[in-house]
Formats: C-alpha cells, structure tokens, sequence
C-alpha cells in the first residue's frame, strides 16, 4: 500500500513555462514533506520541504503548496528551465520517526 | 570528497553468492540510513544508524539482509545468498543530527543478481 503517490510518471513543459508536479498521501501522521531531484546516474538531493502548520514554502523559482485537507501537495517550478529536467521524488515523514517514505518519482523534461 | 561516497558503483552478482557495499557518509554527520531503489519506484526505507546505533530496521526485507556501522562512520549493508530480487539500486544517506528531513545520498550502489 503506498502511502506516499505520485500517479504522473512524465511530465513535458516548455522552457519558461510553469511545471506543476503533484503528490498525494494517505498517512495523516505525516507532518512533514520534501521534494527531492534526481538525475541520472546521481543520488537524489534536497530541493523544498515544508512542515504541516504551513500551506506555503517558497525558495527561489520552487514553491511548495500543501492542503492537508486533500492531502495533498504540489511543487511549482516557475521559470522552468532545461537543467530542471530530472526526477522528482515527494516525501514524507510521520513525527519523530527519522526515515522518509517517498512517492515513485515524476521524470520532468524541460523542452528548449 | 566532501559527500557520501559509495562502493562499488556497480556489482554484478551470481544468485547465491554474499555482497557488501560500503558507505562513508559526510563527515561529522551523525545520522545514517540505507534505502533501496527498486527499477522505477522511489527508495524505500531499509535502516537507520545514530552513531555507531542501528535504531531502527524495520525495512530490512528478510534476514538475509545485515547492516553495521561498527565505529559510527563507515557503514557496510551486507547481503548473504542474494536472489534476483535484491537486484536494485541501494543507497546509503547521511544527515547532521538535528537534521530536519534533509537527506545527503550518495550516488548508489547498483546490485544486478542474475
């Protein structure tokens, strides 16, 4: 049973455009999210998170957006560029529990 | 260098034969965690050390599977009798101790069984 979904394995957008990425969970102990970008042949590495007592995080052209009502949380990358072109993984982490359950990733391509 | 370095990169494995694959995580970081990767999944959770502590290892899928960290730095995820499938991707991540979720991966070992 997957706890943590992300149900787009691909997602095309133009350079300059916006690339909305979603994710969706089913655990209400989680209170706490991350995204995650992975190229190939690399590890994953830390992009945003954002805690449950915010709806909004937001670093640079990343913004995180979380309703816990849906359970749900999308990043939104705003201009998209091709060096975004990576996967992006959701994840989640129930209280003091220290490891990340994580979605199956979305392999985003910025198209020039 | 100055990230989570592991090894081999790639390992190619006999079905029945015992592999171990190292990770030297950041330097100073306390925390330390093994996933495995599974061909177009996300990692999932195998164990987790605090120092040289294995706290929890819960993910660990069968017996087969054993983790140390004997001087809380370098840490070994062993595999004894490997079946086709372990094949995966492992990955090994370190974090300071009052990290707030933010993981440091290495780049992975990649495990073929054949």
């Amino acid at each position: 049973d997957q706890q943590v979904k992300q149900n787009s394995p691909s997602l095309s957008v133009q350079e300059g455009r916006i690339s909305i990425l979603n994710c969706d969970y089913t655990n209400s102990m989680f209170d706490y999210f991350l995204w995650y970008k992975k190229y190939p042949a690399e590890g994953p590495t830390f992009l945003i998170s954002i805690s449950s007592i915010k709806d909004k995080n937001e670093d640079g052209r990343f913004t995180v957006f979380l309703n816990k009502s849906a359970k749900h949380l999308s990043l939104h990358i705003v201009p998209s560029q091709p060096g975004d072109s990576a996967v992006y993984f959701c994840a989640a982490r129930a209280g003091s529990a220290r490891q990340l359950t994580f979605g199956s990733g979305t392999q985003l391509t910025v198209l020039p | 260098g100055a990230g989570v370095s592991q090894s081999p990169r790639y390992k190619v494995a006999k079905r029945g034969q015992d592999v171990a694959l190292r990770c030297d995580p950041i330097s100073g970081h306390v925390s330390l965690f093994w996933y495995q990767q599974a061909l177009g999944q996300g990692p999932e959770f195998l164990t987790y050390f605090q120092n040289e502590a294995q706290l929890d290892k819960s993910g660990l899928p069968s017996d087969r599977f054993f983790a140390e960290r004997p001087e809380g730095s370098v840490s070994t995820l062993k595999i004894q009798r490997t079946q086709q499938e372990d094949s995966a991707v492992y990955l090994c991540a370190s974090s300071p101790i009052l990290n707030t979720g933010e993981l440091f991966f290495g780049e992975g070992s990649r495990l073929t069984v054949l």
